[in-house]
C-alpha cells in the first residue's frame, strides 16, 4: 500500500537557519508528490509538486527516487514559514491523495 | 479561482441527531470531490472519494451509512453524519478535483456533538 511517512512531528528553527522537512514515500511505480502547507487558521494549499520543479516562497523539493524521499528545503527559514507542512502521494487511478502525519514547523525570531 | 466553500464553518449538535454538511465548488465544476476528517494536531484521514452523479467510494473502515455523501451536482457535495455521536467530534474537510492531483481544498466544518 502506498504509504508517506514524515518523522517529524515538530522542526524547530530560528530565523534564517536552513530548514528541511523529511518525507518518505513507498510505491513502486512513478510516484506523483506534493507538499501542501497549513497556515494557522487557513485551509490547506498547495506549496508546490515534484513534476513543476519550481520554488515557491523559497521552498524547493527534489525526488530521490532511490532513497524515496521528496524532501522539503529552504535555505533561509522566516517567520512567516511557521506552519503545518504535509507531504502527500496521489494517485494516477483515482486521484486520491495519501497524506504524511504532517510536520509543524516553527520559526522562532 | 478555484475557491471552495463549507457550510457551516461549526456546528454543535446534540447526540443521536443527524448533521449535513456542504461543500461547494464556487468558481469551478468539479468532477470528483473528497471528503477528509482531521483530529486535533493529526494528518488528514480521507473517509470518502465523491463523483458527480455516482455513489460515492468510501475508504476501508468508514461506514457508509454512517456518513452519507451526495453529490448531485458538478459544484456541490454534502456529508451526512447521521445519528452523531461524541466521538464523532471532528474538523471535516472537502477538497474539489477538476483532474488528477489538482485538489482545493474547503475551510473545514468543526462539528462538535454534545
Amino acid at each position: 500500500a502506498q504509504r508517506v511517512t514524515q518523522p517529524e512531528k515538530l522542526l524547530s528553527v530560528f530565523k534564517g537557519a536552513p530548514v528541511e522537512l523529511k518525507c518518505n514515500y513507498s510505491y513502486s511505480g512513478s510516484p506523483e508528490l506534493f507538499w501542501y502547507v497549513q497556515y494557522s487558521r487557513q485551509r490547506l494549499q498547495l506549496l508546490l509538486r515534484h513534476i513543476s520543479r519550481e520554488s515557491i516562497k523559497g521552498f524547493t523539493a527534489d525526488l530521490n527516487k532511490g532513497e524515496t524521499s521528496f524532501h522539503l528545503k529552504k535555505p533561509f527559514a522566516q517567520e512567516e514559514d511557521s506552519a503545518m507542512y504535509y507531504c502527500a502521494h496521489g494517485s494516477s487511478n483515482t486521484g486520491k491523495l495519501i497524506f504524511g502525519q504532517g510536520t509543524t514547523l516553527q520559526v522562532k525570531p | 479561482g478555484a475557491v471552495v466553500s463549507q457550510h457551516p464553518s461549526w456546528v454543535i449538535c446534540k447526540s443521536g441527531t443527524s448533521v449535513k454538511i456542504e461543500c461547494r465548488s464556487l468558481d469551478f465544476q468539479a468532477t470528483t470531490m473528497f471528503w477528509y476528517r482531521q483530529f486535533p494536531k493529526q494528518s488528514l484521514m480521507l473517509m470518502a472519494t465523491s463523483n458527480e452523479g455516482s455513489k460515492a467510494t468510501y475508504e476501508q473502515g468508514v461506514e457508509k451509512d454512517k456518513f452519507l455523501i451526495n453529490h448531485a451536482s458538478l459544484t456541490l457535495s454534502t456529508l451526512t453524519v447521521t445519528s452523531a455521536h461524541p466521538e464523532d467530534s471532528s474538523f471535516y474537510i472537502c477538497s474539489a478535483s477538476t483532474r488528477t492531483y489538482e485538489q482545493y481544498f474547503g475551510p473545514g466544518t468543526r462539528l462538535t456533538v454534545t
